[in-house]
């Protein structure tokens, strides 16, 4: 079955900076990708997602990347702010089935 | 997009003890999920709720444990039975309309 990994665990930034996640998957058929956001006592958050018809999205300051052939996809935030300190929880499914979630990143940005 | 609210939003329960939580969607979706996810952890799925059938548990996770009902397209309750410590954690209500998964805020379970 499907298998995500995500990095880094933990990623701490200077506010104003950039940050970036990484997900890497291991079923070629997976053709969605969510991003989630949790703050702190509170549900996940889908904040953007990508399907395997294109290779990038943006969304004000947050954008994703795809590379089908290496199987990994990425979540940009630039100019960081404290707001933005949150888990941050990638997947992958394969027509919005099956959903498959990654470990989480913890980020912090310092004010 | 799905708004979910549930209820309670925390308990404190005794060990030996049964809670429902009930989970509710803005509007009609074709799949209901529960997940559970531990202090630092990502989400495990526990279960599909089936409207009008029983739920399609996860390996690991058993009906007579989790009872879940699902009565029509915009509702569902997951019982947590007979509870232990090891039962505290958030349990979370998800969604689905089109590819698009969302969750409501979270259970917060303590298993005293």
């Amino acid at each position: 079955g499907e298998n995500v990994e995500q990095h880094p665990s933990t990623l701490s930034v200077q506010e104003g900076d950039s940050a970036v996640i990484k997900c890497t998957y291991s079923d070629s058929a997976s053709n969605y990708f969510p991003w989630y956001k949790q703050e702190l006592g509170k549900g996940p958050q889908l904040i953007i997602d990508i399907r395997s018809n294109v290779g990038e999205k943006k969304d004000q300051r947050i954008a994703v990347t795809l590379n089908k052939t290496a199987k990994h996809f990425s979540l940009h935030i630039t100019e960081t702010q404290p707001e933005d300190s949150a888990v941050y929880f990638c997947a992958a499914s394969i027509h919005g089935q099956n959903f498959v979630f990654g470990p989480g990143t913890r980020l912090s940005v310092l004010p | 997009s799905a708004v979910i609210s549930q209820k309670p939003s925390r308990d404190i329960c005794q060990r030996g003890t049964s809670l429902t939580i009930q989970c509710q969607v803005d509007s009609q979706v074709t799949m209901m999920f529960w997940y559970r996810q531990q202090p630092g952890q990502s989400l495990t799925l526990i279960a599909t709720a089936n409207q009008g059938s029983e739920a399609t548990y996860e390996s690991g996770f058993v009906i007579d444990k989790f009872p879940i009902s699902r009565p029509n397209l915009t509702f569902s309750t997951l019982t947590v039975s007979n509870m232990s410590p090891e039962d505290s954690s958030i349990y979370l209500c998800s969604a689905r309309q089109s590819d698009e998964q969302y969750f409501g805020p979270g259970t917060r379970l303590t298993v005293t």
